[in-house]
């Protein structure tokens, strides 16, 4: 495609369930991130990814947030036991070797 | 601590006027900083990069700076118009090859007509 996509664009989920959110980057971008947004904020890093390899974890939140990238294209961030503060616009972002990153739609999260 | 600090108030100017946003950092020592644009309920777009080595960078109506004794960065739009309202973001790389930038909270431009 174009550029970066993801699924679901928004996701209302109860308290305690497990919701996964997707990315698929522009293709032949070796880099992925995933970003949090929160209302009047900018993004805060979560993790990040060269072709397969999780290269930095430090801004998960908590072990409940985890993120593959198997075959070093999609991605999916995955929040188990989802809590109300999860609620917040998810945003991945791709990169080739240049340092500008290209951000998707982002995934609105609401968690009642 | 480490901080990336953009003025929260919202800046509002005249049309063909020019605008300029302020983004100060402290404890970084970043290789390069970048100036985004982000419209209501988009993803942010990338504007311009401008390296530690490199004191100014300009793209059409845009113009950075880059002071790494003052930490600052200078965003300018010059002959504003109001396509230009937006929220504009600075962000770094706070670990040098690590390319996960962090984000200042961003200011909002109103240009008006």
């Amino acid at each position: 495609g174009a550029g970066v996509s993801q699924s679901p664009r928004y996701k209302v989920t109860k308290r305690g369930q497990d919701v996964a959110l997707r990315c698929d980057p522009i293709s032949g971008h070796v880099s992925l991130y995933w970003y949090r947004q929160a209302l009047g904020q900018g993004p805060e890093f979560l993790t990040y990814f060269n072709y397969e390899a999780q290269q930095d974890k430090s801004g998960l939140p908590n072990d409940r947030f985890s993120a593959e990238r198997p075959e070093g294209s999609i991605s999916t961030l995955t929040i188990q036991r989802t809590e109300q503060r999860d609620s917040a616009m998810y945003r991945c972002a791709s990169s080739s070797s240049e340092e500008t990153q290209y951000f998707g739609p982002g995934t609105r999260l609401l968690v009642l | 601590s480490q901080k990336i600090e953009q003025n929260s108030e919202a800046l509002n100017i005249q049309e063909g006027k020019t605008a300029t946003l302020t983004c100060n950092y402290t404890n970084y020592s970043p290789a390069y900083l970048q100036w985004y644009r982000q419209d209501p309920g988009r993803g942010p777009v990338f504007l311009l990069l401008i390296r530690e080595n490199e004191k100014e960078k300009r793209k059409e109506r845009l113009k950075v700076t880059f002071d790494t004794t003052l930490k600052q960065s200078l965003f300018h739009i010059t002959a504003s118009q109001p396509a230009d309202s937006a929220t504009y973001l600075c962000a770094l790389d706070p670990d040098t090859g690590r390319r996960a930038l962090t984000f200042g909270s961003g200011t909002r431009l109103q240009v008006q007509p």
